[in-house]
């Protein structure tokens, strides 16, 4: 079975400055899809970048990029520019091809001002 | 705003009872997921209909169950509710099993 591991429950960063968050997977599969989520106190559920697994490049949106390291099964999720509106709670989830999304614990990022 | 809209909000029940979670998917989109938010499981996937058909099953209780209906709406049937069945739970909306999956503001259900 498929598992995303997310190794910080909480961090905190300065307004304007750079942070990363980290997340690890697990899968036998060739094929997949990454994505990290933003989950506001509102609770909705936003997409915030997704990686395909075949495409070596990082994706990037804006303020945000990945570090994707396939070999390390490795998925970092870079927020520059950090803004008091960017503190939620950031979810690490892995898909393959078809199937459903598998979610992280989740961490919580606090943009300090 | 995704499309997606999901009813009620808000859902305040006692153990024992039943509820129904609506959901109504993004224009064109044939396939369905719920998910569920708790403290304990974090989010997990229940169940997926596409087009009318149930077309994948996660940790879904014996005592949930769900259906996609002719328009694409789907409701999640939750019965004998126990206390920790509260949890929010999202459905998603996409164009098919293989497309991006847009979430909705979900129900947040509480049992007493």
């Amino acid at each position: 079975a498929q598992t995303v591991t997310q190794s910080q429950p909480e961090m905190s960063v300065q307004e304007a400055e750079t942070v990363t968050l980290s997340c690890t997977y697990d899968t036998s599969e060739n094929n997949y899809y990454l994505f990290w989520y933003k989950q506001p106190p509102s609770r909705q559920m936003i997409l915030v970048i997704r990686q395909e697994a075949y495409k070596q490049q990082n994706a990037t949106e804006n303020r945000f990029s990945v570090n994707f390291q396939k070999a390390a099964k490795s998925f970092s999720l870079k927020i520059s520019d950090s803004q008091l509106g960017d503190t939620a709670m950031y979810f690490c989830a892995f898909r393959e091809y078809g199937n459903k999304l598998v979610f992280g614990a989740g961490t919580i990022l606090r943009v300090k001002s | 705003d995704s499309g997606v809209t999901q009813t009620p909000k808000h859902l305040i029940t006692a153990t024992g009872q039943r509820v129904t979670l609506r959901c109504s998917p993004r224009s064109g989109d044939l396939s369905v997921y719920w998910y569920q938010q708790s403290l304990d499981q974090g989010l997990q996937f229940l169940i997926q209909y596409y087009n009318g058909e149930e077309r994948a099953k996660g940790n879904i209780l014996e005592r949930f169950s769900a259906q996609q209906f002719p328009d694409l709406h789907s409701e999640l049937n939750l019965s004998s509710l126990e206390l920790g069945d509260s949890a929010l739970y999202f459905c998603a909306s996409a164009r098919s099993s293989y497309n991006e999956q847009f979430f909705g503001p979900g129900t947040r259900l509480t049992v007493l």
